[in-house]
């Protein structure tokens, strides 16, 4: 059992745009800002796309953007390209004791 | 450009042990922390271990705490997973990972991963 939630799948058409949900607790995403997100196709590493909540490594596509509101955090997918279709992990810094915690990750599938 | 190649997974015994390894090439190996992570078969990812960059700090999942000690040699730019006590719920693919800075963020760079399969 994951610590943080998230939807099993989300979908969309080229184009659109996709969010994925992430909630913890005031323990974990509501109490840092410390949130970060995987993207990983299958049978590959995960690949950081967003750190501290909004922030996005060197080499990712503004199409992906993140928030946070309260315990809930969110990764935004604008322009949906065939090549985003991969499993989408949220993750949160838990305190000195349990480190991190991640979600049990999102399909996104491409229609 | 960085490298992190893991090695050492196997097919290990209940009970048993084994010793990952993860070499790093392409950045200042010593002025990062790193962290082991796992993901089992169809699974999602779950934080093991991480370690300070000058190995004085290390920190544990509670599901490995007393089993599994993280080492590393930053002569060699190597990082370490000593697994003991296996289980099979400790099957799955073993990833290090470096830690961004400072490591509460988050880790940057992964591997490709190594397989421990626990079974008799």
């Amino acid at each position: 059992q994951s610590a943080l939630t998230q939807p099993r799948s989300v979908s969309g058409s080229p184009g659109q745009s996709v969010t994925i949900s992430c909630t913890g607790t005031s323990s974990d995403v509501g109490g840092y800002i410390y949130v970060s997100w995987y993207q990983q196709h299958p049978g590959k590493a995960p690949k950081l796309m967003i750190y501290d909540v909004s922030e996005r490594p060197s080499g990712v596509p503004d199409r992906f953007s993140g928030s946070k509101s309260g315990n809930t955090a969110s990764l935004t997918i604008s322009g949906l390209q065939a090549d985003d279709e991969a499993d989408y992990y949220c993750c949160s810094y838990a305190g000195r004791y349990t480190f991190y915690v991640f979600g049990p990750g999102t399909k996104v599938t491409v229609l | 450009e960085v490298q992190l190649l893991e090695s050492g997974g196997g097919l290990v015994q209940p009970g048993g042990s084994l010793r990952l390894s993860c070499a790093a090439s392409g950045f200042t190996y010593s002025s990062f922390a790193m962290n082991w992570l796992r993901q089992a078969p169809g699974k999602g990812l779950e934080w093991v271990s991480a370690i300070s960059g000058s190995g004085n700090g290390t920190y544990y999942a509670a599901s490995v705490k007393g089993r599994f000690t993280i080492s590393r040699d930053n002569s060699k730019n190597t990082l370490y997973l000593h697994m003991n006590s296996l289980r099979a719920e400790d099957t799955a693919v073993y990833y290090c990972a470096r830690a961004l800075v400072p490591a509460v963020k988050g880790s940057d760079f992964w591997g490709q991963g190594t397989l421990v399969t626990v079974s008799s």
